[in-house]
């Protein structure tokens, strides 16, 4: 399968503890993004990779938070001091950019609980 | 800003009965509008991508349209493996460069025998 993959697909977790996610994207694709989905609602903009550079970041992206994408290949979110609040499916989503289109394709998420 | 409105919330049809779900959107420039499909605790699937207003594309009982101001994705004699949650996205020129996508709430559509 060459698809956006990512990991873990659950985590649990306490109040106040930190959590890591990683995503690997389909092969090729230079650009990486993070997006946050509550229940009801669309995929929310978090942050945005071309290769290694974080070019991008949404204002819900609060301190607590911080991405990387080492070599440009695959990325990580870290989640320090988790609150209630960041319950969630956290998704990934890779594209092949050109200067006229772009199609992100989606991982299947990982869904956070904090407790 | 950019805005994604859609409609309904929630849709609900017999097996073979046709219907329309619309998105509406406010852009600054519309660089794309994007389809996506998204089943139960899954990531969104790609179904489509409009760039200008007069396209249409198709795909086996779907159909998506786009207007300068609305799309719509008209789905035929629908079946119950159709029933999701349909997405739609725009994308912006951004003199930033930045290429995200702003979602509505989407339609979850439920197909019934």
């Amino acid at each position: 399968d060459t698809g956006v993959s990512q990991n873990p697909r659950h985590k649990i977790t306490k109040r106040g503890q930190n959590v890591t996610f990683r995503c690997d994207p389909i092969s090729e694709h230079n650009r990486l993004y993070w997006y946050r989905q509550t229940l009801g609602q669309g995929p929310e903009f978090l942050t945005y990779f071309q290769n290694e550079a974080q070019l991008e970041k949404s204002r819900l992206l609060s301190d607590r938070f911080s991405a990387e994408r080492p070599k440009g290949s695959f990325s990580t979110l870290e989640i320090q001091r988790t609150e209630q609040g960041d319950s969630a499916m956290y998704l990934c989503a890779s594209s092949l950019g050109t200067r006229s289109q772009e199609t992100q394709y989606f991982g299947p998420g990982t869904r956070l609980l904090v407790l | 800003e950019d805005q994604v409105t859609q409609s309904p919330e929630a849709l609900r049809l017999q097996e073979g009965e046709s219907s329309s779900l619309n998105c509406s959107y406010t852009v600054s420039g519309l660089r794309g509008l994007f389809w996506y499909r998204q089943d139960p605790g899954k990531g969104p699937e790609f179904l489509f991508t409009l760039y200008s207003a007069g396209e249409e594309k198709e795909k086996e009982r779907l159909k998506a349209t786009l207007t300068k101001k609305e799309s719509f994705l008209h789905i035929t004699a629908p079946k119950p493996e159709d029933s999701a949650t349909y997405l739609c996205a725009v994308q912006a020129w951004d003199a930033g460069g930045g290429n995200k996508l702003t979602f509505g709430t989407g339609t979850q559509l439920k197909v019934e025998l």
